[in-house]
């Protein structure tokens, strides 16, 4: 099966302490990203790739890290200089195809829900 | 301004009822325009996909985009109790490498 995998589902994080949660997608997309989201906030753009070695920041990315060292995966780490970094986090993936159109849809795993402890 | 503005509800809906959701946005270069519904503690299910203006149907759903009035709806007919849910719309631009969404509007389709 074709899809977006995110793994844990669920972790828990002490103050202090980095964790990375992992994205791995075998769609072929070749974008990837980051967001978070909080209750009544909608998703917000940690950080994006579209194409290996290769990433932006997103509006929120202070706190964070990437890395994109296969095109299949993506995995976020969440360092102890983020403040307030309990929320629920989704990777999500899109084929970028150049020419007279770009078919942008977006498709997006599960989600982990991290919370510190 | 935000980029995409979307009313957060909560919509309550008998079932059976047609659901009207909808999202503005402030920037003309925006060509694609997404559906997602998203339910509790899941990732965001792709529901519908349009490119630039006009219609799209796929069963009870029905996308809708008017770019003049920077307005796009999606309606749901004949609502279920399983189409209970958070709607949340997106959308980019033509070569862009972002998306932007809306803040999800919670539905819920009373038996």
């Amino acid at each position: 099966d074709g899809g977006i995998t995110q793994s844990p589902k669920y972790l828990f994080r002490k103050e202090g302490q980095n964790v990375t949660l992992s994205c791995e997608q075998n769609l072929n997309h070749d974008a990837m990203y980051w967001y978070r989201q909080d209750p009544g906030q909608g998703l917000r753009l940690i950080y994006y790739s579209q194409i290996v070695n290769d990433f932006q920041k997103g509006d929120i990315a202070e706190g964070y890290s990437v890395s994109r060292e296969k095109k299949e995966s993506f995995p976020l780490t969440v360092t102890s200089a983020q403040k307030n970094p309990t929320a629920f986090y989704l990777c999500a993936s899109s084929i970028v195809i150049m020419g007279s159109r770009n078919y942008n849809e977006q498709f997006f795993g599960p989600g982990t829900r991290l919370t510190v402890l | 301004q935000k980029e995409v503005e979307q009313d957060p509800g909560p919509l309550s809906v008998p079932e059976g009822a047609i659901v009207s959701l909808n999202c503005t946005y402030s920037n003309s270069a925006f060509q694609y325009f997404m559906w997602y519904r998203q339910y509790s503690r899941k990732g965001p299910e792709l529901l519908m996909y349009t490119y630039s203006s006009g219609n799209k149907e796929d069963g009870r759903f029905t996308a809708q985009v008017d770019k003049s009035s920077k307005y796009i709806s999606l309606f749901i007919r004949d609502s279920q109790p399983s189409d209970s849910a958070t709607y949340l719309c997106a959308m980019s631009s033509l070569g862009g490498n972002q998306f932007y969404f809306g803040t999800g509007t919670s539905l819920t389709v009373i038996p």
